[in-house]
């Protein structure tokens, strides 16, 4: 049963644009929800985080909202580059060094 | 060293050969996992470490798996009697204890092929 769900497997968006990347939770007691983006051959790398206290969090063109009473949080990319191109995973994790439990990822494409 | 490295980054073995994938963290911090991606897949929990407590073994998917961390640094991942099934990217990854929502840092991965 999949705890963190990513139901869009691709999202195209052209350049200059919002993308916008969502993401849906079972779990009630996650308490930490993260982004990881990943290009072809690399490691996924940190992006952006949230804590179950905040409803948004914003990292220079990075926003990441959460909705706790919806189980569900998105990430908005504005604007758009070509270079955010890669595969976003959503991934969440409860109090302390638990493990993080990972979303199937979306693949984002930016059109120039 | 500077981030979390891997070795090695591509391996190809027959089925029924074993395979052990290396990875060494991040001087210094404490917790180290192990994940995998299949083909299509998000990121499959495997095992985990932190500092000297009985590692969480949780995600293996059955016996053939292990893994050891030895000195509290390098990790090494078994897999006996490989299957086709077990083609996927090995990925580890190392953090901090104490910083939940800083995340972890992850290596570029193995790629294992077994044909």
């Amino acid at each position: 049963d999949q705890q963190v769900k990513q139901n869009s497997p691709s999202l195209s968006v052209q350049e200059g644009r919002i993308s916008i990347l969502n993401c849906d939770y079972t779990n009630s007691m996650f308490d930490y929800f993260l982004w990881y983006k990943k290009y072809p051959a690399e490691g996924p790398t940190f992006l952006i985080s949230i804590s179950s206290i905040k409803d948004k969090n914003e990292d220079g063109r990075f926003t990441v909202f959460l909705n706790k009473s919806a189980k569900h949080l998105s990430l908005h990319i504005v604007p758009s580059q070509p270079g955010d191109s890669a595969v976003y995973f959503c991934a969440a994790r409860n109090s302390g060094n638990t493990p993080l439990v990972f979303g199937k990822g979306t693949r984002l494409s930016v059109i120039a | 060293g500077a981030g979390v490295s891997q070795s090695p980054s591509n391996k190809v073995t027959e089925k029924g050969k074993d395979v052990e994938l290396r990875c060494d963290p991040i001087s210094g911090h404490t917790a180290l996992y192990w994940y995998r991606q299949s083909l299509g897949q998000g990121l499959e929990f495997l095992i985990y470490f932190q500092g000297n407590s009985a590692p969480d073994k949780s995600g293996l998917p059955s016996d053939r798996f292990s893994a050891e961390r030895t000195g509290g640094s390098v990790s090494t991942l078994t897999i006996q009697r490989t299957q086709q099934e077990d083609s996927a990217v090995y990925l580890c990854a190392s953090s901090l204890e104490g910083r939940p929502i800083d995340g972890y840092t992850f290596g570029s991965g193995t790629r294992l092929t077994v044909v």
